[in-house]
């Protein structure tokens, strides 16, 4: 199973981010979606298409229709900037698969 | 809450063997109801799946990695542990450990800190 992101994206201060991540059928399919900074693991934003973990911003949302999931960063800040990665644990084929992932620029 | 660390050797030949582990804290691996899960990351590359362990036992590996990897649980010292075997200089980067730490969703909400293997003679 292949996730397909679009490898960059640039935003103005303020903006709303929608980051993109394709798939067959993703809709089947619950999606995660992950920030990282530079010298940093990974950090959960989004669970399960649209759940926001503790501690994450009411900014970060998501959703997930047809063959593309969407993380949408409203009111995007500086601190924004980082990788996203989306991911998908694909039952069918037990298998466990990211995004080439989404270098957003603000 | 979970913690998760990382801990092996930084610096490894090649064709030689990697082991690393991922000591637990703050919970129990022993009859948890969710997956644990070694990722690594090559330098300015993207995340891949290297293997999960079930609770089930079970292991589900990377396909491209699968002949060479192995995950295993030591449920007596609160740990898991990952080799790959036959080491190239593409095995160079961060490995992390992670986990759900839920039984109801795939999410990795929690994450070691990442540790960096170099592949060179």
């Amino acid at each position: 199973y292949v996730l397909t992101q679009p490898p960059s994206m640039s935003v103005a201060p303020g903006d709303t981010a929608r980051l993109t991540c394709g798939g067959e059928r993703i809709e089947t399919k619950t999606v995660n979606w992950y920030q990282q900074k530079p010298g940093q693991a990974p950090l959960l934003v989004i669970c399960d298409d649209s759940d926001r973990p503790s501690g994450i911003p009411e900014r970060f949302s998501g959703s997930n229709s047809g063959n593309t999931a969407t993380l949408t960063i409203s009111g995007v800040e500086g601190g924004d900037e980082a990788d996203y990665y989306c991911h998908v644990y694909d039952g069918d084929s037990d298998r466990t698969v990211f995004g080439g992932g989404t270098k957003l620029t603000v | 809450h979970l913690q998760l660390q990382e801990s092996g050797p930084g610096l490894v030949k090649p064709s030689e063997t990697l082991s690393l582990t991922c000591t637990v804290s703050g919970g129990s691996i022993d009859n948890s109801p969710f997956s644990w899960a070694w990722i690594r990351q090559s330098p300015g590359k993207g995340l891949e799946n290297i293997g999960n362990i079930f609770d089930t036992g079970s292991v589900h590996y990377n396909p491209s990695l699968e002949t060479r990897v192995a995950i295993s649980v030591d449920t007596s010292a609160n740990r898991f542990s990952l080799e790959v075997t036959s080491l190239t200089a593409a095995d160079t980067g961060f490995y992390y450990c992670a986990t759900p730490g839920r039984d109801d969703s795939f999410g990795f909400q929690y994450w070691g800190q990442g540790i960096f293997v170099t592949v060179s003679s």
